[in-house]
Order: structure tokens, then C-alpha cells, then sequence
């Protein structure tokens, strides 16, 4: 168990809604990761936050946003989904956010179905 | 740009013997972080080992150790005593570039390991 939470772990929907994927890191890392795991693509970034300010963006759609919140929590809103969204989504958290070391811990991700 | 490489989609190893799976990297950076991560079928990514690129030593835990050769950019895992459980998948990645985010990774595209009794 790596300490970091991601709820829910499966979410099914349909084309063209919106979905919130939470996160909640390790107790005491500041910064989080959200990484998108598909067949096509592999994994991928798609955003950084540390404590409460975007640090990172990778190749993150515009249909998708990200935010953290004072309690470090972290939240990616996915909208307007499309089938090829279907993925797992991986948050990940470390202690700081740059400089060596700070490795990052997976939480268990979430699976995406979108229909 | 940085890239990670691997070059074996599958390996397979027989219980209780070392395997050693492949990772090179492309990076402009003198300084970058390389690491390993487990996947096993449920899906997790588990954190196996890092190195930086001024250690000096080759990083070890436990029945993991990356074999860091600088001058090839290469960064390979080399598991001992493989155990059924070792069977998943395997990610060598990359800490980014500063100017885009110091800390976010760059992954390969894995090496599935099965490991047979």
C-alpha cells in the first residue's frame, strides 16, 4: 500500500459527460501527479500540482482540468468525454518538487470506461 | 526532447534465476533521475528503485539493482532469484526536464515479465 488513495476505482459513463476523479496523497508529500495509462498512448503526464499551485502540464486536453485544494487533496475533472478517454488514471504524489530523490508513490488508479 | 526505450515488449526467466530487463535514455540534462516501477496484473504501479545521475554506485534493494552506465545512457534493472511474483510489468522512467517540470516522469513503453516454475 503506497499511502496514496484515488477513488473511485472504476467509473463507467457515457460519451460526452463529466467526471471527477479524486486523489489524496501521502501523508505529508505536497505535490501530485495525475497520469493517464491507455493501450495506444502508454503512460503519460498530464499535471503537477505542489502545494495548491500548478508546477507541470504535460499532454492534458483542454477538455481536462485539474486543481488541489488546501487539504492537499486533488481532483481531475475529465468533461465532454470521448471513447478514447477510456484509461486508467493514475495519481502520484511526492514530497517535494524538485531536486533529487523524491520519488514518486502511485495511488491504485482509476479505470475509465467511457461508452 | 527525453525518451525512454525499451527494447523487449516480453521476457521470460525460470524461477529462482537473475534477469535483467533493458532501459536507454535520451536526455540533454547533466542532471536527471531514472527509475523502475512494477505493474502487476491488478494494475498498481509500485515503486522499485531509483538512481541519480551523479551516484556514483549503482543503486540496490533488496533483489533489485540497476546496472547505471552513463556513458551508454542506460539503465538496466537486473532482478536476482526471480519469484513467481515477479511476473508483471516493468517501467523504466525518466525524471522530465526542468523547464517542464522537474519531477514529472517520462515512461517507456514496459517489458512484460513472466516468470516460470
Amino acid at each position: 500500500d503506497s499511502g496514496v488513495t484515488q477513488t473511485p476505482k472504476h467509473l463507467i459513463t457515457a460519451t460526452g459527460q463529466r467526471v471527477t476523479l479524486r486523489c489524496s496523497p501521502r501523508s505529508g508529500d505536497l505535490s501530485v501527479y495525475w497520469y493517464q495509462q491507455s493501450l495506444d498512448q502508454g503512460l503519460q503526464f498530464l499535471i503537477q500540482y505542489y502545494n495548491g499551485e500548478e508546477r507541470a502540464k504535460g499532454n492534458i486536453l483542454e477538455r481536462f482540468s485539474a486543481q488541489q485544494f488546501p487539504d492537499l487533496h486533488s481532483e481531475l475533472n475529465l468533461s465532454s468525454l470521448e471513447l478514447g478517454d477510456s484509461a486508467l488514471y493514475f495519481c502520484a504524489s511526492s514530497v517535494g518538487d524538485s531536486g533529487g530523490g523524491y520519488e514518486q508513490y502511485f495511488g491504485p488508479g482509476t479505470r475509465l470506461t467511457v461508452t | 526532447a527525453q525518451k525512454i526505450t525499451q527494447t523487449q515488449p516480453g521476457m521470460f526467466v525460470q524461477e529462482k534465476e537473475a534477469v535483467t530487463l533493458d532501459c536507454t535514455y535520451d536526455t540533454s540534462d547533466q542532471s536527471y533521475g531514472l527509475f523502475w516501477y512494477k505493474q502487476p496484473s491488478s494494475g498498481e504501479m509500485i515503486f522499485l528503485i531509483y538512481q541519480g545521475s551523479y551516484d556514483e554506485q549503482n543503486a540496490t534493494e533488496g533483489r533489485y539493482s540497476l546496472n547505471f552506465q552513463k556513458a551508454r545512457k542506460s539503465a538496466n534493472l537486473v532482478i536476482s532469484a526471480s519469484q513467481l511474483g515477479d511476473s508483471a510489468m516493468y517501467f523504466c522512467a525518466m525524471r522530465g526536464e526542468f523547464s517542464g517540470g522537474y519531477n514529472k516522469l517520462i515512461f517507456g513503453a514496459g517489458t512484460r515479465l513472466a516468470v516460470h516454475p
